[in-house]
């Protein structure tokens, strides 16, 4: 079955604790990035990684971390969490293609920094 | 600045009835256009798409209706059932990109 498989799906942790959210996808696909979902901002994208070892910044990187260093992997590190990146996180996968831009979507980390 | 919005936070619709979601860009270099689903403690689940070069595209009881002059993006429902009941979310791509940009989503409540 093809899916995005992330961990923890839940996770409370302290201010300054270093956490890594995993990410795994089984579709072969070379682009993989990452989303934070708040409420009234929609998703909005951290990093994003065109194949491996090329990684991006998205539109709110501060505060994280990535690495893809193989295809089917793109874990999201917080060096530092702080309580502003308390939020859902959402890893996506697709097919780099002209045509279809169809991302497939984990089931979600909710991440809660105290 | 926001490129994508959906000015409706929430709707609600009866069953059987049409249901008419809405999304705003401000970008003309936007060539593709999706919709996707969520429903609650899952991941958003593609449901449709349209090329910028296309103003219909249905799939079932799916229509998404672009108006490129409006800068405007629309996904009908019709027949609206119970299990449409979900987060729907609008998504932009720019020109040339992988990149998508989502609107902020509208919670779609379908009563029986």
């Amino acid at each position: 079955e093809a899916q995005v498989t992330q961990n923890p799906r839940y996770l409370i942790t302290v201010t300054g604790k270093k956490l890594t959210v995993t990410c795994s996808q089984n579709m072969n696909h070379e682009y993989m990035s990452w989303y934070r979902q708040d409420p009234g901002l929609g998703l909005r994208q951290i990093y994003y990684s065109m194949n491996v070892e090329v990684t991006d910044k998205g539109d709110v990187p501060e505060g994280y971390k990535v690495s893809r260093k193989e295809k089917r992997n793109f874990p999201l590190i917080l060096e530092s969490p702080s309580p502003n990146q308390t939020s859902l996180y959402f890893c996506a996968s697709s097919r780099i293609n002209t045509v279809n831009t169809e991302a497939f979507f984990g089931q979600g980390t909710r991440l809660t920094v105290v | 600045d926001q490129q994508v919005k959906q000015n409706s936070p929430s709707l609600s619709v009866q069953e059987g009835r049409i249901s008419i979601l809405n999304c705003d860009y401000t970008n003309s270099m936007f060539d593709y256009f999706l919709w996707y689903k969520k429903y609650p403690a899952e991941g958003p689940t593609f449901l449709i798409s349209i090329s910028s070069i296309k103003d219909k595209n249905e799939d079932g009881r799916f229509t998404v209706f672009l108006n490129k002059s409006a800068k405007h993006l629309s996904l009908h429902i019709v027949p609206s059932q119970p299990g449409d009941s979900a987060v729907y979310f609008c998504a932009v791509r720019i020109q040339g990109a992988q990149k998508l940009v989502f609107g902020q989503g509208t919670r779609l409540t379908i009563n029986p």
